[in-house]
């Protein structure tokens, strides 16, 4: 149980294109999800919070214009990197809790999407 | 937020146990402890979670003393497969009442032949 299928795996694109990435919860209903950068070797950076229905929470620093998050629906929430330049390079991992924002419940991470700008 | 502490890297052996510690010495009342597994390009996998005391499941269990300043995962008989990194995860709360997961640096596990 506690699925979390993240699309798509590998995206490599000029720099100025915008690339969706979905995240979508399987078997249950994802109330808060959770989106992350990672680069080599560092640990998961925390980019934004979503919930059903409502404004995502952007953690200070992340540019809320350029990661554009959609969470419509309680089993799916999309990144949108908007204009994408080789910094933006990176792994890309989504989660999802069927907590609300206050609770412990565990994340269901997914498998990660790779992004590479050219 | 709570912030964590854990040692960067671990070596082990197959068929050895391995106990990985993490100190939170800021953890507040309402927040559970959580452990998750990395491998190389993959997301994170949870592992086990707890409040107090000795939590056990198939795969690990995890000790966290009275004062819940720390807690150590402990891996039983660990084989090469087993190689990642682990991340201990504490539920912190802003201001606003509202969760934000942070992680640490996380524990390079490597398991040698």
């Amino acid at each position: 149980g506690a699925v979390v299928s993240q699309h798509p795996s590998r995206v490599i694109c000029k720099s100025g294109t915008s690339v969706k990435i979905e995240c979508r919860s399987l078997d249950f209903q994802a109330t808060t999800m959770f989106w992350y950068r990672q680069f080599p070797k560092q640990s998961l950076m925390l980019m934004a919070t979503s919930n059903e229905g409502s404004k995502a929470t952007y953690e200070q620093g992340v540019e809320k214009d350029k990661f554009l998050i959609n969470h419509a629906s309680l089993t799916l929430s999309t990144l949108t990197v908007t204009s994408a330049h080789p910094e933006d390079s990176s792994f890309y991992i989504c989660s999802a809790s069927d907590g609300d924002r206050e609770s412990n419940q565990p994340q269901h991470f997914g498998d990660g999407t790779r992004l590479s700008i050219l | 937020l709570a912030k964590t502490t854990q040692p960067i890297s671990m070596d082990s052996y197959e068929g050895q146990e391995v106990n990985i510690t993490c100190s939170h010495n800021n953890i507040a009342t309402n927040d559970y402890i959580t452990w998750y597994q990395q491998f190389p390009s993959q997301g994170p996998r949870f592992i086990i979670q707890g409040y107090k005391t000795k939590v056990t499941n198939e795969v690990a269990s995890l000790f966290i003393p009275a004062d819940r300043k720390s807690s150590t995962l402990s891996l039983p008989r660990v084989s090469l497969s087993d190689t990642a990194v682990y991340y201990c995860l504490v539920g912190g709360s802003a201001s606003g009442g509202s969760y934000i997961p942070t992680f640490g640096r996380g524990t390079s596990l490597i398991v040698h032949p």
